[in-house]
């Protein structure tokens, strides 16, 4: 099915563990975005990619790694976790004309402990 | 920075009642593009509506429309004949048109609770 998918739904893990959280499309758009979502913040950008092998700082970078060497596949690495880092990631794309919406995936709630 | 402030961190409404959600942006740019998703229960996200800053007409669809007013930086959302399927969280998102910035700024949220 064509959309926008993100493993895994639901991650415990401990502090100081690395963790990766996966997102894949079949749209082939060309934006993709990892946010997290905390109370009273809304959603807050971590980073995003404007192609393969094209990626940016958002708001919230530190503590996060990413990569995209296939269009259609954008990880989020947790390279050492932290309890602050305990939240609900979402993974959007979109594609590139600017009235385009993003598509969200279903989010993965990590905590953290 | 563009900033994106919802003031309404709870509304409540009665079933097949108006109720409109304010929002409010900081820009300087005159091109960009505003956004209402709903995030319900389940955690998805949908895109409700959304604006073009460069057309002078509200956008509508359905039983949702959006009160547009760039002079002021405001872009409300109305949702008319409330259902139970309505009550979620609701978030405005602007998001500059220049190339090199394709990202969604999100406000903090509107809890909406819709009363039987």
């Amino acid at each position: 099915d064509a959309g926008i998918t993100q493993s895994p739904r639901y991650k415990i893990t401990e502090t100081g563990r690395q963790v990766t959280l996966m997102c894949h499309q079949t749209w082939s758009h060309s934006y993709m975005f990892w946010y997290r979502q905390d109370l009273g913040h809304g959603l807050r950008l971590i980073y995003y990619s404007a192609a393969a092998d094209i990626t940016d700082k958002g708001e919230v970078p530190d503590g996060y790694v990413v990569s995209r060497s296939k269009t259609e596949n954008f990880p989020l690495t947790l390279e050492s976790a932290t309890r602050s880092q305990t939240s609900v990631y979402f993974c959007a794309s979109s594609a590139w004309v600017y009235n385009s919406p993003l598509h969200f995936g279903n989010g993965t709630r990590l905590t953290v402990t | 920075a563009q900033t994106v402030t919802q003031s309404q961190p709870e509304m409540s409404v009665q079933e097949a009642e108006t109720v409109t959600l304010s929002c409010t942006y900081d820009t300087s740019e005159s091109d960009y593009y505003l956004f209402w998703y709903k995030q319900p229960p389940s955690r998805q996200m949908i895109l409700v509506i959304r604006q073009e800053a460069y057309k002078q007409q509200n956008a509508t669809e359905n039983r949702f429309s959006v009160n547009f007013q760039k002079a002021a930086k405001s872009f409300s959302l109305k949702i008319s004949d409330s259902q139970l399927g309505d009550a979620a969280m609701y978030f405005c998102a602007y998001r500059r048109s220049n190339f090199g910035n394709e990202k969604l700024t999100f406000g903090t949220g509107t809890r909406l609770t819709i009363i039987p």
